[in-house]
């Protein structure tokens, strides 16, 4: 069965760094391209971005909102994908999901990432 | 960056038919936005329903399915039940980039 699991997320002061961690099991992490989509609270999806495979290159891509601040990278090693984000803004306190979407459907439980002063 | 529409709620009653749908600020939707549609209800994380416009997983009820319509992707529900009632979202892909629309709650009342 596959799982993922979100972690690194907490209370961060407006432009500082965090990054989120996704460890995986239970599926072939390289064969994936793996996606971070957030929830702000009481609000809707919002699709942060991927990282393709390594077939693929293991480029990467992002939603406006976040690019030049965000970046997705992953260890197929040891089956992680970590979201580094810097200089943080109130608005990106949100729910942070690491998912697998498309012939599969895999998601993490979410971390909670709050961004205040 | 393209905005992608959907109703911002819906009711249907116990076994009727519903139709949600999805619309792009670009124009019409196509097969090309490959589009998704994700059920999440409170506390959960989403999942997957639909995915390239009409294909179901294997915990998809055969009750949704998705199409093209009218120059917007859709979602319809026929025969609705009280545990369809959950937000939906639509997810369309514009290249490199993808857009979820605001999602619709469904009520089932």
């Amino acid at each position: 069965e596959a799982q993922l699991v979100e972690s690194g997320g907490g209370l961060v002061q407006p432009g500082r760094s965090l990054r989120l961690s996704c460890t995986t099991s239970g599926f072939t992490f390289g064969d994936y391209a793996m996606s971070w989509v957030r929830q702000a609270p009481g609000k809707g999806l919002e699709w942060v971005g991927f990282i393709r495979t390594k077939v693929y290159g293991g480029t990467t891509e992002y939603a406006a909102s976040v690019k030049g601040r965000f970046t997705i990278s992953r260890d197929d090693s040891k089956s992680i994908a970590y979201l580094q984000m810097n200089s943080l803004k109130t608005e990106d306190t949100a729910v942070y999901y690491c998912c697998v979407y498309g012939e599969v459907d895999y998601w993490g439980q979410g971390t909670l990432v709050t961004v205040s002063s | 960056q393209a905005v992608v529409t959907q109703e911002p709620s819906l009711t249907v009653s116990p076994g009727g038919t519903v139709t949600l749908t999805c619309g792009s600020s670009t124009g019409a939707v196509t097969s090309g936005h490959y589009p998704y549609w994700f059920q999440q209800k409170p506390g959960q994380a989403p999942r997957t329903l639909i995915y390239d416009t009409s294909n179901k997983h294997s915990w998809t009820p055969a009750r949704f399915s998705g199409s093209l319509l009218g120059g917007k992707a859709a979602l319809t529900l026929s025969g609705a039940q009280p545990e369809d009632e959950a937000e939906y979202y639509c997810f369309l892909s514009y290249s490199a980039v993808r857009v979820f629309g605001g999602g619709t709650k469904l009520t089932v009342l």
